[in-house]
C-alpha cells in the first residue's frame, strides 16, 4: 500500500535558523496536506498542495509540491520558539484517504 | 459547535473492558474520519464516513473495532475487549465534502491497563 516517509525524524535548531522537512511518497499523489501538532495537542491543518511543482507561502513558511507529485517540502525561515512541534505531511492517492507520514519533530532553542 | 468535540478526553480501561469514544463534528460537515495515533507516531487512518455511510473501514485493526454514525452527525468508535496495544490517542476529524481542510478534535486518550 501507499507509504509516506518524512526526514529528518528530529531537528534541533537555534532560534533564527532555517528549518526544512521533506516528505516522500511511494506512489503519485493527487494532493498533499501539511499539519502542525504541538506537544499534547492535535494536528492543525496548515495547507494543501494540488498542482505539480506548486509553491505556496504562509509568512515564514514555504511549501512545495514536487514535479512528479511524489514529494513535498516545508521550509521555515528564521525559526521562532512558537514553531516548536511536529510537522506531518499527509498524502492522498486519488480518491483514497490521506496517509500521514511519521512526522518531523522540531525543537527551537532560544 | 465551533470545533470538533471528542469525549471522553481521557479514558483508563482495564484489559478486556469495552470502551466507547464519541465524536461531535463541526456542524454541517459531511465527512468524518477516525484516526489512531500512538505515542511519537503519525495518525493512522481507521475509518471514514460520508454522512451516515461508512465508505471506508479498511484501517480498523480488528473486528473488535466498530464505528457508527447513524444520523450522519455524531459518531461513536467502539472498542470491544480492549487490549494493551489499543492504548493510543483516538482522533476524530471532519471536513466539508470537498475535503480541502480537515479539522481535528482534541482526541480521546485511551490507556488500557
Amino acid at each position: 500500500g501507499q507509504q509516506v516517509m518524512q526526514i529528518p525524524q528530529y531537528q534541533h535548531v537555534q532560534e533564527g535558523e532555517d528549518f526544512t522537512t521533506y516528505c516522500n511518497s511511494s506512489t503519485t499523489l493527487s494532493n498533499i496536506q501539511w499539519y502542525k501538532q504541538r506537544p499534547g495537542g492535535h494536528p492543525v491543518f496548515l495547507i494543501q498542495l494540488v498542482k505539480s511543482g506548486e509553491v505556496k507561502k504562509q509568512k515564514r513558511l514555504t511549501f512545495q509540491f514536487g514535479e512528479a507529485k511524489k514529494n513535498s517540502s516545508l521550509h521555515i525561515t528564521a525559526t521562532q520558539t512558537t514553531d516548536v512541534g511536529t510537522y506531518f505531511c499527509a498524502g492522498r492517492n486519488y480518491g483514497q484517504n490521506f496517509v500521514f507520514g511519521p512526522g518531523t519533530r522540531l525543537s527551537v532553542l532560544p | 459547535g465551533a470545533g470538533v468535540s471528542q469525549s471522553p478526553r481521557y479514558k483508563v480501561a482495564k484489559r478486556g473492558q469495552d470502551v466507547a469514544l464519541r465524536c461531535d463534528p463541526i456542524s454541517g460537515h459531511v465527512s468524518l474520519f477516525w484516526y489512531q495515533q500512538a505515542l511519537g507516531q503519525g495518525p493512522e487512518f481507521l475509518t471514514y464516513f460520508q454522512n451516515e455511510a461508512q465508505l471506508d473501514k479498511s484501517g480498523l485493526p480488528s473486528d473488535r473495532f466498530f464505528a457508527e454514525r447513524p444520523e450522519g452527525s455524531v459518531s461513536t468508535l467502539k472498542i470491544q475487549r480492549t487490549q494493551q496495544e489499543d492504548s493510543a490517542v483516538y482522533l476524530c476529524a471532519s471536513s466539508s465534502l470537498t475535503g480541502n481542510t480537515i479539522y481535528f478534535g482534541e482526541g480521546s486518550w485511551l490507556t488500557v491497563v
